[in-house]
């Protein structure tokens, strides 16, 4: 298998634009998680879906970001407007069960 | 609700020295732990984990950690530090408590691990 996908791997980006993260979970995988990791703030929860359906966005920050999983092999996660504090790696994990499998993180730089 | 502390957010060790990484959880029910390692400009790898069963867990790269539910710990432990085993690893705990099939992990906020020649 080839383990969670992530793209892009790195994005640069100016203040004020849209920024759209893909991931593609492990093919069986029921559940996807996206989290936010910065020096600052450690790895957070951002939002996770079980059979598609959203369980639990109270880790989204605010409505800028928003979280979508239109079938079983594709999530995405959009931030629009795009502020410099959004500077983060992003990453994508999904599971059957508790454990969980990361994606290697899209790099977010917002200028 | 379910938490992880663990204890250090930097923890330095010569090579060949015993490496001893502390988690502390608490948590409502039986749970289910973790400890994900994570090497730089990378996701986060699982090192092992422990459901039931054998309270010690052996995983990769030779380290293993001890479930003691009386300490409400799960310490990971490898004899002798190689140069290759810095990075910064993380203890989580299963969110039994959600119910259902929502399998939610809390993580702690993780231990640099520094191994020097």
């Amino acid at each position: 298998d080839a383990g969670v996908i992530q793209s892009p791997r790195h994005e640069v980006t100016e203040m004020g634009q849209e920024v759209t993260l893909r991931c593609k979970p492990i093919s069986g995988h029921n559940s996807l998680f996206w989290y936010r990791q910065t020096m600052m703030r450690g790895l957070e929860l951002l939002i996770y879906f079980n059979n598609n359906v959203p369980i639990d966005d109270s880790g989204m920050p605010e409505d800028r970001f928003s979280a979508k999983m239109p079938n079983a092999s594709f999530s995405t996660l959009k931030i629009q407007p795009s502020e410099p504090r959004d500077s983060a790696v992003y990453f994508c994990a999904s599971s059957s069960y508790y454990e969980q499998y990361f994606g290697p993180g899209t790099r977010l730089t917002v200028t | 609700a379910q938490s992880v502390t663990q204890l250090g957010s930097h923890v330095s060790v010569s090579e060949g020295a015993l490496v001893l990484l502390r988690c502390n959880y608490s948590s409502s029910v039986p749970p289910y732990l973790f400890w994900y390692v994570q090497y730089p400009n990378q996701g986060l790898q699982l090192l092992l984990k422990y459901t039931t069963g054998a309270t010690l867990v052996k995983g990769i790269n030779g380290f293993e950690a001890e479930f003691k539910k009386s300490e409400t710990s799960f310490h990971l432990t490898k004899p002798s530090a190689h140069m290759s085993d810095a990075a910064e690893y993380f203890c989580a705990v299963s969110d039994q408590g959600s119910g259902g099939s929502n399998y939610k992990l809390t993580f702690g906020k993780g231990t640099l691990l520094t191994v020097n020649p």
